[in-house]
């Protein structure tokens, strides 16, 4: 089945530790998303990629770093500079013309904070 | 910049009947793209429909569809024969066809949908 795969489900993370979500689709779409979505609120881009080896900042970059080194994976790295990283994180992924195609989103990350 | 608006932080419905969900957004251009998605306790992020803002013919989808009023910028959504696996929140969401633009969906921050037996 084609589909979006994120892991882990639950992630924790320790004051001052860089953690990476792991973002993988094989539906060969070209563009592909990272979102924080904070409880009561609607989803914010954090970064996306229309191409590999490509990507762009989103709305609440700071903080985060991402690699689209094959077209397939789109990992996200929480570094330490992140001082608020408690957050439900979405993956998506659209093909072709990334401005005019629907997203389709993942299951989902859930990071907490130790 | 463009943003979404919607009002309802929580709705009811029955089983069976039907209930509409409101969202407007506001923007300056006149090519865009709206959607509804709906978020089940899952927490996953699903496409319940999508709306071309060139077309003025209403979009449907089984017992989903929307009222978009382009003018008042307005594009509610409607859900005819409730289902007990409706309930959710459900996140309108807006993207400008413009290639120079970021490609971020908008979103409005949702709206809980509680179905009763």
């Amino acid at each position: 089945d084609g589909g979006i795969t994120q892991s882990p489900k639950y992630l924790f993370r320790k004051e001052g530790q860089n953690v990476t979500l792991s973002c993988e689709q094989n539906l060969n779409h070209d563009a592909m998303y990272w979102y924080r979505q904070d409880p009561g609120q609607g989803l914010r881009l954090i970064y996306y990629s229309q191409i590999v080896n490509d990507f762009q900042k989103g709305d609440i970059a700071e903080g985060y770093s991402v690699s689209r080194e094959k077209k397939e994976s789109f990992p996200l790295t929480v570094t330490s500079a992140q001082k608020n990283p408690t957050a439900f994180y979405l993956c998506a992924s659209s093909k072709g013309r990334w401005y005019q195609e629907t997203q389709y989103f993942g299951p989902g990350t859930r990071l907490l904070v130790l | 910049a463009q943003t979404v608006t919607q009002s309802q932080p929580e709705m009811s419905v029955q089983e069976a009947e039907t209930v509409t969900l409101s969202c407007t957004y506001d923007t300056s251009e006149s090519d865009y793209y709206l959607f509804w998605y709906k978020q089940p306790p899952s927490r996953q992020m699903i496409l319940v429909i999508r709306q071309e803002a060139y077309k003025q013919q209403n979009a449907t989808e089984n017992r989903f569809s929307v009222n978009f009023q382009k003018a008042a910028k307005s594009f509610s959504l409607k859900i005819s024969d409730s289902q007990l696996g409706d309930a959710a929140m459900y996140f309108c969401a807006y993207l400008m066809n413009y290639g120079g633009s970021q490609g971020n969906l908008i979103f409005g921050k949702g709206t809980k949908l509680s179905v009763k037996p």
